[in-house]
């Protein structure tokens, strides 16, 4: 049973527009929120996280949203640049447990073009 | 942010033979790694939590006498894989906290079992 699901494998993008990538969590017990980028080959970078008790948060080009009563939650990056194009992994924690693993969605592929 | 290191980035070996990969903080100390495993365009799966000075805790399904764990002091820790086989032909990475908010990823193994 897949806890965090991002369901679409791929999004294509041109420069300057915006990018939406989103995600969804069935355990209602997850309560930090956090968005990878990965390129081939390498580990993944931590770009910005959520807690539960906030709805929005930015830095930079990149604002994530989360909506508890959905179990959804989005990354938006704007405005996207050729340099963006990476997989995009959503995770999400159980931090007030104090044990913070991670369960991560399978990704999403993200490709701006010029 | 962080580093954290992986030694060695890519290895393959012959079947039956056991690979160490090691893991480091580079100018953090942490309690606690993590070490995950991708298959291509997979999400990145827990396999273990490595607790320094401690046995490490297996995820469900990850057998402990196949993928030995040792996390010998704060900055570093190694999985082993045993008497590696072709089906453990992988993408190894490990991440350490250095607090409960974040955690950060060494930059992969790519293991290739012949």
């Amino acid at each position: 049973d897949q806890q965090v699901k991002q369901n679409s494998p791929s999004l294509s993008v041109q420069e300057g527009r915006i990018s939406i990538l989103n995600c969804d969590y069935t355990n209602s017990m997850f309560d930090y929120f956090l968005w990878y980028k990965k390129y081939p080959a390498e580990g993944p970078t931590f770009l910005i996280s959520i807690s539960s008790i906030k709805d929005k948060n930015e830095d930079g080009r990149f604002t994530v949203f989360l909506n508890k009563s959905a179990k959804h939650l989005s990354l938006h990056i704007v405005p996207s640049q050729p340099g963006d194009s990476a997989v995009y992994f959503c995770a999400a924690s159980r931090m007030n447990s104090g044990y913070s693993t991670l369960t991560f969605g399978k990704g999403t592929m993200l490709l701006v073009s010029p | 942010g962080a580093v954290v290191s992986q030694h060695p980035s890519w290895v393959i070996c012959k079947s039956g033979t056991s690979v160490k990969i090691e893991c480091r903080s580079l100018d953090f100390q942490a309690t606690t790694m993590f070490w995950y495993r991708q298959f291509p365009k997979q999400s990145l799966m827990l396999m273990a939590t490595s607790n320094e000075g401690s046995k490490a805790t297996y995820e469900q399904g990850v057998e402990k006498d196949k993928f030995l764990i040792n996390h010998a002091s704060l900055t570093l820790s190694t999985l082993t894989v045993t008497s590696a086989h072709p089906e453990d032909s992988s993408f190894y990475i490990c991440s350490a906290r250095p607090n409960l908010n974040e955690q950060f990823f060494g930059p992969g193994t790519r293991l290739t079992v012949l």
